[in-house]
């Protein structure tokens, strides 16, 4: 299993402005994961962080809007940039061992006004 | 494309009753199905379905998966307002570019009244 620590979780925001959220792993993990959450949807993928390369966005995600750190095996960013009211989301780092469980963060619930 | 399906959308039932939880999925390379339970903003594991016919079970909720019809559901018995919450099926996918990718379905939307 692994523990995650995200934060912040929740901010509300100006449009126009970004936010990094971070998430942190108590293990080493190769993969990590950034899910967006809109309000009344289900999670979606939004890109796939890789440690030492650059991440894979999913359809629909780009990395000027939603660029991704992953500086070591434990640690990832993800920045909403020029956030507008659509970003209002809960968004989520997650992390799975070989296709077994995957294991959330505590989520980040962003508002943009 | 990976797609997980979820019925009902919603479900509203009393306390003592039993409900049944569906997904359906198609998605290349499977690797296994997982049901989560969402009450705030994070996930809850409840299940990891890998084989079919093979029951998995933890106090009132049970999973079982079909890999065959490609479809698995969740069960809740005496079901209690605790139980209130989004429940979300997603399936892993283990090929190529999309492994370790999970896809979710919709969820359903349990809601227990006293």
């Amino acid at each position: 299993s692994a523990v995650i620590s995200q934060k912040p979780s929740r901010d509300i925001c100006q449009r126009g402005t970004s936010l990094t959220i971070q998430c942190q792993v108590d293990s080493q993990v190769t993969m990590m994961f950034w899910y967006r959450q809109q309000p009344g949807q289900s999670l979606t993928l939004i890109a796939t962080a890789n440690q030492g390369s650059e991440a894979t966005y999913e359809s629909g995600f780009v990395i000027d809007k939603f660029p991704i750190s992953r500086p070591n095996l434990t640690f990832s960013t993800l920045t909403v940039s020029n956030m507008s009211p659509e970003d209002s989301s809960i968004y989520l780092c997650s992390v799975g061992f070989q296709g077994t469980e995957a294991f959330f963060g505590q989520g980040t619930r962003l508002t943009v006004v | 494309e990976d797609k997980v399906v979820q019925s009902p959308l919603s479900l509203v039932v009393h306390e003592g009753d039993t409900v049944t939880l569906n997904c359906s999925y198609e998605v290349t390379n499977f690797r296994s199905l997982l049901w989560y339970k969402q009450e705030k903003k994070a996930p809850t594991f409840l299940f990891m379905l890998t084989s079919s016919g093979i029951e998995k079970k933890s106090g009132r909720l049970s999973s079982i998966l079909d890999k065959k019809e490609l479809f698995s559901i969740l069960n809740i018995t005496a079901t209690q307002t605790g139980d209130s919450a989004v429940y979300l099926c997603a399936v892993f996918n283990a090929g190529g570019t999309s492994y370790g990718k999970l896809t979710f379905g919709q969820g359903t939307i349990l809601t227990v009244h006293p």
